[in-house]
């Protein structure tokens, strides 16, 4: 079964404190893996896809990795405006319109 | 106006109401989708529809009830909801290309449901 685990639920970081956000997957085929974040009532925002293993994407203090079994949202020296909830999605071989998503990782950064 | 967007972004509605969400996106996208998203599970795909054609309804009550008029906008019908059926509505779309790619899909804001 098509599946993607998010872990922690909840990360809380000191202001400059660098970490990262797992996300583990089990699909038949994979077809993108993506990830978001989405603020307090709003609708998610793309950050990245990642099509193959060995891929990495930045954007400011974010960057994203793949392998073949999982991917990290790395967060360097992130800040309070880099709080909110990331979530990572994956689209299998076995489903042209389908997004796997996990239920994501709440991300606090404290001042 | 620029990406996806819903509206309302608020409906407060009885179980006997009817009434109707609407989604435009201006990214000249084939697909559109219908998201649930309820606190603590993951985002629950109700509907898509590839260029304007349903191709997926995942075992959806009959009650939500889809409409795509065109490639650029999306409706949400509802009637008779139960209060479980709050949750944040979310609608997207996304590009499917000639050799049967999707793209990442792109959100709206939403829009927060709540059935008394």
């Amino acid at each position: 079964e098509d599946q993607v685990t998010q872990s922690p639920e909840a990360l809380r970081l000191q202001e400059g404190e660098s970490s990262s956000l797992n996300c583990s997957y089990t699909v038949s085929g994979l077809r993108g893996l993506f990830w978001y974040r989405q603020d307090p009532g709003k609708g998610p925002e793309f950050l990245f896809t990642l099509y193959s293993a060995g891929e990495e994407k930045e954007k400011e203090r974010l960057k994203a990795t793949l392998t073949k079994k999982e991917s990290f949202l790395h967060i360097t020296a992130p800040k309070p405006e880099d709080s909110a909830p990331y979530l990572c999605a994956v689209r299998p071989a076995s489903g042209t319109y389908k997004y796997i998503f996990g239920t994501g990782t709440r991300l606090k950064v404290l001042a | 106006e620029t990406g996806v967007t819903q509206t309302p972004r608020h409906l407060v509605m009885g179980m006997t109401n009817k009434k109707s969400l609407k989604c435009e996106q201006h990214l000249g996208h084939n697909a559109m989708y219908w998201y649930k998203q309820s606190a603590k599970k993951p985002l629950e795909l109700m509907f898509v529809y590839s260029l304007e054609e349903r191709v997926e309804n995942n075992s959806v009550p009959s009650r939500f009830s889809p409409e795509c008029p065109n490639s650029s906008h999306l409706f949400l019908h509802l009637h008779t909801l139960q209060p479980e059926d709050s949750a944040l509505y979310l609608c997207a779309s996304s590009q499917i290309t000639g050799s049967g790619w999707n793209t990442e899909a792109f959100f709206g804001q939403g829009t927060r449901l709540t059935v008394v």
